[in-house]
């Protein structure tokens, strides 16, 4: 299946400050998704991007999709300590084989 | 109520059994997906069925099997032949028109 690789794989930040993670493929991807784990619990979805340079917004979190449709990323302004947890891309190839990156943990501190 | 359940949350096997972790889902979802987590790692696909009866392999099907007998339910075998079974699994479901998967609790199996 596809491969998405992801970075960085840990990021600690202070209350308030940014926070971005990055999704890159060597190969074009059909579609990107990205889904949140909280600590102890279960990867939930947060949005799906299909479209070249598609920018999405949901409150704080900014999601993009780049022009060759081979890397993504998700940005948070002014984290907060309910934001903690990881982040996960992932991608549906024509087979149906949803493969996911290997997930940014984020770390808030107060 | 809709949703995808894993059960059990927790087990426990000494080394050299098969065991079955179940999974089922009521979202009426053709796709189901099987995957293991470990620590600080991320999720590895082990097995992926579109239909009925049809299942593929993933990137780490060794020492693995499942079934789909039903639509609604997709159970894995962690067979004997699994080196490093302990682990958190997770199923997924979700519809072929390739939209937002549902995840199951997990179920954190450790093998003694």
């Amino acid at each position: 299946g596809q491969q998405v690789m992801q970075i960085p794989q840990y990021q600690h930040v202070q209350e308030g400050e940014d926070f971005t993670t990055y999704c890159n493929s060597s190969t074009t991807l059909s579609n990107i998704q990205w889904y949140k784990q909280r600590p102890g619990g279960h990867p939930v979805f947060l949005i799906q991007l299909v479209k070249s340079g598609e920018v999405k917004k949901q409150k704080r979190l900014t999601f993009q999709f780049g022009e060759a449709k081979k890397n993504s990323s998700l940005h948070i302004t002014a984290t907060q300590t309910t934001d903690v947890g990881t982040y996960f891309c992932g991608t549906s190839g024509s087979a149906r084989q949803l493969t996911f990156g290997s997930g940014t943990q984020l770390t808030v501190l107060p | 109520d809709g949703g995808i359940t894993q059960s059990p949350k927790y087990l426990f096997r000494k080394e050299g059994q098969n065991v079955t972790l179940s999974c089922e889902q009521n979202l009426n979802h053709d796709a189901m997906y099987w995957y293991r987590q470990d620590p600080g790692q991320g999720l590895r696909l082990i097995y992926y069925s579109q239909i009925v009866n049809d299942f593929q392999k993933g990137d780490i099907a060794e020492g693995y099997s499942v079934s789909r007998e039903k639509k609604e339910s997709f159970p894995l075998t962690v067979t004997s032949a699994q080196k490093n079974p302990t682990a958190f699994y997770l199923c997924a479901s979700s519809s072929l028109e390739g939209t937002e998967a549902f995840f199951g609790q997990g179920t954190r199996l450790t093998v003694v």
